[in-house]
Formats: structure tokens, C-alpha cells, sequence
């Protein structure tokens, strides 16, 4: 079955401990991003990467890291969370990047709390 | 960024009535796309509609698009309980490599 994948779904931590949520697609795809989704604010995009070893900021990127070293792995890092980093995060990817007119495809979502 | 904008926030309506959401964007795109949120999950792909369509039909969805307007409109017609969710519009925007997203319609079904 096509799909992205999220790990973990839900994580309560605690300010300044490191964490890292990872992304899987088995699709293929070219095209992966990080979004985090807060009440009243939509969906902001954290960072994306175009292809292996491309990445690059989206509207909301301080306090998170990535990496993509295989195709189909995308995780996201926090290295030092903070409060304002409790929120909704998705994991997205697409066969090409914005312009290929492709839809996303979303994985579950992974709920963080940060105390 | 230049985030897409619904309306309305909120619409609640009686099983089997259409359901009429609004976008409204600010700068060019390449196409218009439309997702579905259930409560808590990820977003689904609903339909994408290029820049140069001006209606595209699903099932029971209907989405038209007026560039000259900067608006997009999505129609669910029929209405079901299941149909209960957010909708979200995100424009692909000419020469960005991402997409916006809006804050999204919350759509109660009412059986």
C-alpha cells in the first residue's frame, strides 16, 4: 500500500531533551516537506527537499533540523525543543515538487508536546 | 508566504444539501488544490485543478477556478455525514517550491 509514514504519533517531552520524528514514503517520490499545524494558523511548511541531499527552509524553519540522505527517509529534528514547538506536525510528499502539478500525499500526523 | 483564504470558517448543514466552500488567493499559480482533514488525521487529496481549467468535477465534488478573480470555489453536492471534516485549499504558486496552505472550512454534515 502506497503511503507515508510517521513515527511516533503522539511524544510528551520536555523542553531541551533532543528528539527526532521520522518520515517514510514508499512511493518514489522526488518531493518531501515538513508542515506543523496549529489552531487558527493553517498549515505552515517547515522545510522540504527537492531530492536526496537537496533540502531547504520553508516558512517556519527555526528550531528544526532535517536531512534527507535516502529517498524515501525525511525525518525531522528537534535539538532543542522548546513550548512553542508543541503543536501538529505532517510529513507530505509528492512523485515531483510544486510546479509538477502532483498531488501530496500526507502521512498521519505525530502530535508533540513539549513541557 | 501568500497562504489561500476560505470562507467561510465554519458551515454546518442538514444531510443531503450542497455544500459551497470559498478560497481566495493573492499572487500567480500553476494549479489549486483541495484536501480534506478528519478530525486529528492527515490531510487527503481531494482534486487539483490547473491554472488554465476553469471547473473540474470528482463524484460529487465540483471545483471551479477563476484566475481572474484569484478565487476557487469547491461544491460537495449531496451531502453525507461522512462528509464531515475540514477542507483545505493550497495554490502552487509560480516559481515557489512549495505549497500554501489556507486555515480551512470546518463542514458539519448533520444527519
Amino acid at each position: 500500500e502506497a503511503q507515508v509514514t510517521q513515527n511516533p504519533r503522539y511524544l510528551i517531552t520536555v523542553t531541551g531533551k533532543k528528539l527526532t520524528v521520522t518520515c517514510s514514503q514508499n512511493m518514489n517520490h522526488e518531493y518531501m516537506s515538513w508542515y506543523r499545524q496549529d489552531p487558527g494558523l493553517g498549515l505552515r511548511q517547515i522545510y522540504y527537499s527537492m531530492n536526496v541531499e537537496v533540502t531547504d527552509k520553508g516558512d517556519v524553519p527555526e528550531g528544526y533540523k532535517v536531512s534527507r540522505k535516502e529517498k524515501r527517509n525525511f525525518p525531522l529534528i528537534l535539538e532543542s525543543p522548546s513550548p512553542n514547538q508543541t503543536s501538529l506536525y505532517f510529513c507530505a510528499s509528492s512523485l515531483w515538487p510544486p510546479g509538477g502539478n502532483q498531488p501530496q500525499h500526507f502521512g498521519d500526523g505525530t502530535r508533540l508536546s513539549i513541557l | 508566504s501568500q497562504q489561500g483564504e476560505e470562507d467561510p470558517q465554519a458551515l454546518s448543514i442538514q444531510e443531503g444539501e450542497n455544500a459551497t466552500m470559498n478560497c481566495s488567493y493573492k499572487t500567480s499559480i500553476n494549479n489549486l488544490q483541495w484536501y480534506r482533514q478528519n478530525s486529528g488525521r492527515g490531510l487527503v487529496h481531494l482534486i487539483l485543478i490547473r491554472s488554465n481549467e476553469r471547473e473540474k468535477h470528482s463524484g460529487r465534488l465540483r471545483v471551479t477556478l477563476d484566475t481572474s478573480k484569484k478565487s476557487s470555489s469547491l461544491l460537495i453536492t449531496a451531502s453525507r455525514a461522512a462528509d464531515t471534516a475540514s477542507y483545505f485549499c493550497a495554490t502552487d504558486e509560480t516559481g515557489a517550491n512549495n505549497l500554501f496552505f489556507g486555515t480551512g472550512t470546518r463542514l458539519t454534515v448533520i444527519p
